[in-house]
């Protein structure tokens, strides 16, 4: 079966620090990936998704930046955190084949504290 | 895309039927309709997902009307458990940039 992981659960990191969170996923090969943020009490904001290694499509961030060095790791950095980069942080995978429907799939997410 | 535009919150109390519906006026012919639930620092899961009519399953039903550009999630009974953020999102197989809509957040009562 297919899973998820993202990690770290949890990061406080001051102002102006560096970023690195990382998602892998199980269990199915050449997935569509998918970065979003929310912020507190707020949805899903779409922040990068990637349909194949290498290919990264941007939708909003500024300061951010994603990378996917393997078919199923994809990753999220910034090099100069901002108080508004604070939120919850999601990764989630789809099937890419076509004649499957649009399933996305989430992990457990990162809470993010910038201070 | 197909921007979806749903209520922002609702109330219900324990026992009740509640429909939250769900506006796609430009759905596209390939694209089926998806509601995710989500629980507070939890990622969205799948609830339910419908091309046309009526799905059901065992926690919800979906309606579809026949010009699908609308939809109605059905959550029959709520308990307190089913108070969370309900998103609707349209997309087919060969939709790559899937963005989720506000979301409604249900909360119920006893």
């Amino acid at each position: 079966s297919q899973t998820i992981h993202q990690w770290p659960a949890t990061l406080v990191q001051p102002v102006g620090s560096p970023l690195s969170l990382e998602c892998t996923v199980e269990g199915t090969s050449n997935p569509n990936l998918y970065w979003y943020r929310q912020a507190a009490g707020r949805g899903l904001q779409l922040l990068f998704y990637s349909v194949g290694i290498g290919q990264i499509s941007s939708e909003v961030p500024q300061n951010l930046s994603a990378s996917r060095p393997q078919d199923r790791q994809f990753i999220l950095s910034s090099k100069k955190l901002l108080l508004s980069d604070s939120g919850f942080y999601l990764c989630a995978w789809r099937d890419s084949w076509s004649g499957v429907t649009e399933k996305l799939f989430f992990g457990s997410g990162t809470q993010l504290s910038v201070l | 895309l197909a921007k979806t535009t749903q209520p922002i919150s609702m109330d219900s109390y324990e026992g009740q039927e509640v429909n939250i519906t769900c506006s796609h006026n430009n759905i596209a012919t390939n694209d089926y309709i998806t509601w995710y639930q989500q629980f507070p620092s939890q990622g969205p899961r799948f609830i339910i997902q419908g091309y046309k009519t009526k799905v059901t399953n065992e926690v919800a039903s979906l309606f579809i009307p026949a010009d699908r550009k609308s939809s109605t999630l059905s959550l029959p009974r709520v308990s307190l458990s089913d108070t969370a953020v309900y998103y609707c999102l349209v997309g087919g197989y060969n939709t790559d940039k899937l963005i989720f809509g506000t979301g409604t957040r249900l909360q119920v009562f006893p």
